[in-house]
């Protein structure tokens, strides 16, 4: 069966350091990866997206690499500030007529002061 | 003025009522989604129009019932619903096939079924 699962459901880290999350799916070829960031009560606002031939991405402190052969999307924030706390989606876009976006559980990460 | 505008914000039903959720997208995207997201599970793609034709059902019940009268404009017609239909549901655009999928999400409206 398809699956899309992200490393864990809660992410403690300490200010300044280096959140690191995981994504792994299984049964899927997506055409792009990406990662949303979701805020309590509010709805997913798009960070980044990487594409199958590329293997990093980086935007200001957030870098996403993605390795087809691993299946896996690694999602880094540098210097992570209490800001940064919030919920964290991957998601699988599969090409078709129109794109279908799949979501994972999410991660909820808390940086700590 | 944000781009995807959802109303009501939250909702209170009985299990026997009728009421309709309301999406609106001010960005020029040809492609609306439907979301539910309930706790501990991931969002769940329910319906997706593209160009104002459903594209995708996801064997969501009859219960639910999507109207897209043009492009900017996306309902949820919700009857009969039960207390497991209580969630946060989330309208999406998208700019459709040319796109590599990006989703611009509206806040959500939150759903409870008494």
């Amino acid at each position: 069966s398809q699956k899309i699962e992200q490393n864990s459901e809660a992410l403690n880290i300490q200010e300044g350091k280096t959140a690191t999350l995981t994504c792994n799916y299984t049964n899927y070829s997506p055409a792009y990866l990406q990662w949303y960031r979701q805020d309590p009560g509010r709805g997913p606002v798009f960070l980044l997206l990487i594409r199958e031939n590329e293997k990093e991405k980086r935007k200001e402190r957030l870098k996403v690499t993605f390795d087809t052969t691993l299946k896996q999307s690694l999602f880094h924030i540098t210097a992570s500030q209490p800001a940064d706390s919030a919920t964290y989606l991957c998601a699988l876009v599969l090409s078709g007529g129109y794109q279908k976006v799949t979501f994972g559980t999410g991660t909820k990460l808390q940086v700590i002061p | 003025e944000t781009g995807v505008t959802q109303t009501p914000r939250h909702l209170v039903m009985g299990m026997t009522n009728k009421k309709s959720l309301k999406c609106e997208q001010h960005l020029g995207h040809n492609a609306m989604y439907w979301y539910k997201q309930s706790a501990k599970k991931p969002l769940e793609l329910m319906f997706v129009y593209s160009l104002e034709e459903r594209v995708e059902n996801n064997s969501v019940p009859s219960r639910f019932s999507p109207e897209c009268p043009n492009s900017s404009h996306l309902f949820l017609h919700l009857h009969t619903l039960q207390p497991e239909d209580s969630a946060l549901y989330l309208c999406a655009s998208s700019q459709g096939r040319t796109n590599t999928g990006e989703l611009f999400f509206g806040e959500g409206s939150r759903l409870t079924v008494l």
